[in-house]
């Protein structure tokens, strides 16, 4: 059975800084993994979206990488910001497009 | 493109009654799924529809049910609400083409009191 867990639950940080959200998952048999964004109340952004045959993707500030070996993905977000202070939420699709989410790392970024 | 809408937005309902909550997905996306989020059990899938049919279920009771129409809009309907029916409803559509990216509504706040 599939289960994602994301470390750390929480995280504040001052504006400017790199950071890294980290997500585990058990079973390697992934179709992708995404990465989505949620802000308090609302539905879900996606972020970025890694399949199951790539190492990393990036979008501007955020970079994510795919190690399927391991079960890990990283979030790296560079020169944090406060509008980037949110939930964010990775999710391993399963063949079917079954998502499996972790429970999320709520982000605050301070002025 | 229009992103995914649901409607409605929020929705109070009384123990014991029943409630239909409705997807239009993106326009050429053909499959539709729908999950449930609460603060103690996160995010979790409840089911999937392609082309009018249910591929995929979720480990929810038979309470939960939804259906696909023949222009992809989807609808779930929960019956004999309970307190713990009380979430964010979730509903994402994809195109089922190259990558499987899922493109997520606003969701449905439903409380039941």
């Amino acid at each position: 059975k599939q289960e994602v867990t994301q470390i750390p639950a929480a995280l504040s940080v001052p504006e400017g800084e790199n950071l890294v959200l980290n997500c585990s998952f058990t079973d390697s048999a992934i179709y992708n993994l995404q990465w989505f964004r949620q802000d308090p109340g609302k539905g879900l952004t996606s972020l970025l979206l890694i399949q199951s045959s790539q190492r990393e993707q990036t979008s501007g500030r955020l970079n994510a990488s795919l190690d399927k070996s391991s079960g890990r993905s990283t979030l790296y977000i560079a020169a944090s910001q406060p509008g980037d202070s949110a939930t964010y939420l990775c999710a391993a699709a399963l063949f079917g497009g079954k998502l499996i989410f972790g429970q999320g790392t709520e982000l605050s970024v301070k002025p | 493109k229009a992103g995914v809408t649901q409607t409605p937005r929020y929705l109070i309902k009384t123990r014991g009654q029943q409630v239909t909550l409705s997807c239009s997905p993106i326009s050429g996306h053909r499959s539709v799924s729908w999950y449930q989020q609460t603060p103690g059990q996160g995010l979790q899938f409840l089911f999937e529809y392609f082309s009018e049919t249910q591929r995929n279920k979720g480990n929810f009771p038979g309470r939960f049910s939804g259906r696909q129409f023949s222009n992809s809009r989807s609808e779930m309907n929960v019956s004999t609400l309970e307190l713990g029916d009380s979430a964010l409803y979730l509903c994402a559509s994809s195109s089922l083409t190259g990558a499987y990216e899922q493109y997520f509504g606003p969701g449905t706040r439903l409380t039941v009191t």
